[in-house]
C-alpha cells in the first residue's frame, strides 16, 4: 500500500527557508501529479501547487515568487518556501491525484507542522 | 482567486439523521467541485468527485449534487463514524481553492 510521509524540520525561523520532503513508501513517484497544500491552525486548506515529472508545474500566484517544487529521486520529492513570517505557520501536506490528473487528490499524507517563530 | 463559501460552519447531528452542507462558489464552476472528509490527525480523504460521482468504496449515504455556483452534500442516514470537518474544492481554475470546513459532531 503507497503512503506520504511528510517530514520537516518543525520550527523555522522568520526570513528563513523552510524545507520540506515527502517520501513515497510502498511506491514511486511514477508519472503522478503531486501537490502541496498547507492548513494554518485553525483555517481552511490552502493550494501550494503541483508538480509532474514531465515538467508540467504551477503554483499559487501568492506564494510563486517565494515557493520550490521539485521531484528529487525516484520516491521523494521537496518544498521550499523562502522568506518565511508567522503567516507560514500551518500543517503542510504533500498529496497525489488520480492516475494522470491533478484532481481529485486521492492520496494524501498525514501532514508535518511547521512552525514560523524566532 | 474564486472564493468557495460553505455552510453551515458546525452542526451537530443525531445517529439517523439526515445531513446537508451547501458549498456556494462566487463564479461558476460547472461541476469542478469535489468533497473531502478529514478526521482528527488524519489527511483528507476524498468522497465524492465532480460534484456528483461517488468515490470508489465510499459508502452510498454520502451523496453531492449541483452545479454552476451552488452545491450540496448530503449524509442521508448519519453513523457514528462520520464525525470529522468536510469541506469541498474546486478545481474550474487554479489557484484551486477550498472552503472554510463543516465540523460535525455527532450527538
Amino acid at each position: 500500500q503507497v503512503q506520504l510521509l511528510e517530514s520537516g524540520p518543525g520550527l523555522v525561523k522568520p526570513s528563513e527557508t523552510l524545507s520540506l520532503t515527502c517520501t513515497v513508501s510502498g511506491g514511486s513517484l511514477g508519472s503522478y501529479y503531486w501537490t502541496w497544500l498547507r492548513q494554518p491552525p485553525h483555517k481552511g486548506l490552502e493550494w501550494i501547487g503541483y508538480v509532474h515529472n514531465s515538467g508540467d508545474t504551477d503554483s499559487n500566484p501568492s506564494l510563486r515568487s517565494r515557493v520550490t517544487m521539485s521531484l528529487d529521486t525516484s520516491n521523494k520529492l521537496s518544498l521550499k518556501l523562502n522568506s518565511v513570517t508567522a503567516a507560514d505557520t500551518a500543517v503542510y501536506y504533500c498529496v497525489r491525484g488520480r492516475g494522470m490528473a491533478t484532481i481529485p487528490f486521492t492520496l494524501w499524507g498525514q501532514g508535518t507542522l511547521a512552525i514560523v517563530s524566532s | 482567486d474564486i472564493q468557495m463559501t460553505q455552510s453551515p460552519s458546525s452542526l451537530s447531528a443525531s445517529v439517523g439523521d439526515r445531513v446537508t452542507i451547501t458549498c456556494q462558489a462566487s463564479q461558476d464552476i460547472s461541476n469542478y467541485l469535489n468533497w473531502y472528509q478529514q478526521r482528527p490527525g488524519k489527511g483528507p480523504k476524498v468522497l465524492i468527485y465532480d460534484a456528483s460521482a461517488l468515490e470508489t468504496g465510499v459508502p452510498s449515504r454520502f451523496s453531492g449534487g449541483g452545479s454552476g455556483t451552488t452545491f450540496t452534500f448530503t449524509i442521508s442516514s448519519l453513523h457514528p463514524e462520520d464525525f470529522g470537518t468536510y469541506f469541498c474544492q474546486q478545481y474550474d481554475e487554479t489557484p484551486y481553492t477550498f472552503g472554510q470546513g463543516t465540523t460535525l459532531e455527532i450527538k
